[in-house]
């Protein structure tokens, strides 16, 4: 069956640094992967979304990469601040008209000052 | 106001009742999404529709069932709660195939 993984250990980085959080996934095919932030108690917000013919994709201060062969996305937060902390998603779609997406049940970080 | 919006935001109630949680949403989206939340399992997808005339279900709709009243309101019903139904639970949408936009969530419990 389908599987997402997302490191299940909080990240506990310093202000300032890069945050890298991985998603790995089985046994699916996804036409596109995207990252959601969810704060606690408040439901997921829309991040970034990268297909699979993209190896890279940027916002402010965050990156992401997508990499079909190793089946795995790398999320990136440069200069991260204590704001940066919450819980980060990931979800991976097929392309069609429904726009199902299927989570990874998300990795913790914390920035502390 | 928010784009999308459930209601009630909390409800704790027995194991037995009938229980509805309702989202409405303001975006003039066609889809709409039923997820739960359990901790360490991430969001799972109930029911999904793409329109008032289609109801599909998801990966975990036993002991569901959903109402698609209008293209703005999508309803979530529990028939007999059962414990193991207390979890978050999220509504969404979403326009062209792409990010999906989520209410607050309500928690349910069942005792």
């Amino acid at each position: 069956s389908q599987k997402i993984e997302q490191n299940s250990e909080a990240l506990n980085i310093q202000e300032g640094k890069t945050a890298t959080l991985t998603c790995n996934y089985t046994n699916y095919s996804p036409a596109y992967l995207q990252w959601y932030r969810q704060d606690p108690g408040r439901g997921p917000v829309f991040l970034l979304l990268i297909r699979e013919n993209e190896k890279e994709k940027r916002k402010e201060r965050l990156k992401v990469t997508f990499d079909t062969t190793l089946k795995q996305s790398l999320f990136h937060i440069t200069a991260s601040q204590p704001a940066d902390s919450a819980t980060y998603l990931c979800a991976l779609g097929r392309s069609g008209g429904y726009n199902k997406l299927i989570f990874g049940a998300g990795t913790r970080l914390a920035v502390h000052p | 106001d928010a784009d999308v919006t459930q209601t009630p935001r909390n409800r704790i109630t027995k194991t037995g009742k009938r229980i509805m949680l309702e989202c409405s949403q303001t975006k003039g989206h066609d889809r709409m999404y039923w997820y739960r939340q359990d901790p360490g399992l991430g969001l799972r997808l109930i029911y999904y529709s793409f329109d008032v005339k289609d109801i599909n279900k998801g990966e975990i709709s036993d002991g569901y069932s959903v109402s698609r009243q209008a293209q703005a309101k999508f309803s979530l019903s529990l028939e007999s709660a059962i414990p193991n139904q207390t979890a978050l639970y999220f509504c969404a949408t979403s326009g062209v195939p792409g990010e999906q936009f989520f209410g607050p969530g309500t928690r349910l419990t069942v005792l």
